[in-house]
């Protein structure tokens, strides 16, 4: 399975965009990136995906470098509700493995 | 909204018992999951299954069956429960296709059973 890498942990002040990163550097050209987002005491939830244009969302942009080696998760205006742990995943057929992600704090 | 439902929050069982960790969800999707959660392990994929009667071993599948006799019903079974089997269990469900025609979402995650074996 191709891996992802994250930094293990980022801090973001409340109503500043966060910018968080995720490297694939094995990524094959049918993998899908996902993001996915797990609050305290609840399972994972679904953000964003996107295979190689950048897309958006109601929760999220993704950006996706050209050479699909590196993504990035951006949070265009963080509230304290985005603390969470973020996970970069990628998806091909039907599996999907989980890296330890990014804890995101996000200070008031 | 797509919800995924399992059958208890927290759970408490003794070693050897049998149990049974069941999960429903409502939006016909194909592929079902179940995962446990442990601190600095992160989510491991113990089994899946794409279809009815189908299933897939994941990543570390020793110590559980599953069950899908129903596409809305994927059930996870511990046949001897034992203490290392104390976890977070999280099932999830999705719509990806082998045909890869993309759905515009990603899956759905319940909010997961605490499993606490004695």
């Amino acid at each position: 399975d191709a891996k992802t890498t994250q930094p293990n942990s980022m801090e973001s002040n409340e109503e500043e965009p966060v910018h968080l990163p995720c490297n694939h550097s094995t990524i094959s050209g049918t993998d899908y990136i996902h993001w996915y987002r797990q609050l305290p005491s609840q399972g994972p939830e679904y953000v964003i995906h996107g295979l190689t244009s950048n897309v958006n969302n109601r929760m999220a942009s993704l950006a996706i470098a050209e050479d699909r080696k590196s993504s990035t998760l951006i949070l265009h205006r963080a509230t304290l509700r985005d603390a969470a742990v973020y996970y970069c995943i990628l998806v091909y057929g039907q599996n999907f493995v989980f890296g330890p992600g990014t804890r995101l704090s996000v200070l008031p | 909204d797509v919800k995924v439902t399992q059958s208890s929050r927290y759970l408490v069982k003794r070693t050897g018992e049998k149990v049974f960790l069941e999960c429903v969800q409502d939006m016909d999707h194909e592929n079902m999951f179940w995962y446990r959660q442990d601190p600095g392990l992160g989510l491991r994929l113990i089994y899946f299954s794409y279809d009815v009667k189908m299933k897939e071993k994941g990543d570390i599948p020793e110590g559980y069956s599953v069950s899908r006799e129903k596409k809305e019903r994927f059930s996870l079974i511990l046949e001897s429960a034992s203490t290392n089997q104390t976890s977070m269990y999280l099932c999830a469900s999705g719509c990806w296709p082998r045909d890869r025609v993309v759905p515009n979402y990603g899956y759905t995650f319940g909010s997961g059973t605490r499993l606490t074996v004695v």
